[in-house]
């Protein structure tokens, strides 16, 4: 099995522009999930999403952020205007029931 | 409020030393505790809990769950300088997979 697999792995973008995080579940997970980590506030869940379907955003930091899951092997997270402080890696899991397998990860660089 | 709290939040040690890594919780309703390791990409899952009393164990870690003191311990024996790591815990709320993370424990281990 590969994983969960994110692309990019590395993104280096101006303030204002868009970004957009690819994330591929593993195969048979139900639920996934979009998590950020900084040195700052540790690991933050953003959102997840149960068959497809988003079930609790509330960690969105605000409504530059938004994710879609249009099928059961692929998701999207979009920020956009992006600013400075968006800067951090951004991971994405999945998992049935309790136990998360996490992807490498996107390490987002806004200047 | 539910929250998942670690320590220590470091710990320097030497190759040979055993380590014990704390996580207590307060979650209502809980079903259970997942401990992860962190090296330098995404965290990787260890061990979960779900039962108080019983040990899981995976070659020189082992973990184990108290219910009623709201706490779980990691252990870690003969450590080696490839156990430098962040440990993390993380437990669901009630009813949802929004998981609590505590901030960590970073494990360094000397030669």
């Amino acid at each position: 099995d590969a994983g969960v697999i994110q692309s990019p792995r590395h993104e280096v973008t101006e303030m204002g522009q868009e970004v957009t995080l690819r994330c591929k579940p593993i195969s048979g997970h139900d639920y996934l999930f979009w998590y950020r980590q900084t040195m700052m506030r540790g690991l933050e869940l953003l959102i997840y999403f149960n068959n497809n379907v988003p079930i609790d955003d509330s960690g969105m930091p605000e409504d530059r952020f938004s994710a879609k899951m249009p099928n059961a092997s692929f998701s999207t997270l979009k920020i956009q205007p992006s600013e400075p402080r968006d800067s951090a890696v951004y991971f994405c899991a999945s998992s049935v029931r309790d136990t998360q397998y996490f992807g490498p990860g996107t390490r987002l660089t806004v200047l | 409020e539910d929250k998942v709290v670690q320590s220590p939040l470091s710990l320097v040690v030497h190759e040979g030393d055993t380590v014990t890594l704390n996580c207590s919780y307060e979650v209502t309703n809980f079903r259970s505790l997942l401990w992860y390791k962190q090296e330098k990409k995404a965290p990787t899952f260890l061990f979960m809990l779900t039962s108080s009393g019983i040990e899981k164990k995976s070659g020189r870690l082992s973990s184990i769950l108290d219910k009623k003191e709201l706490f779980s311990i990691l252990n870690i024996t003969a450590t080696q300088t490839g156990d430098s790591a962040i440990y993390l815990c993380a437990v669901p709320p009630p009813g949802t997979y929004k998981y609590i993370f505590g901030t960590g424990t970073r494990l360094k281990v000397l030669a």
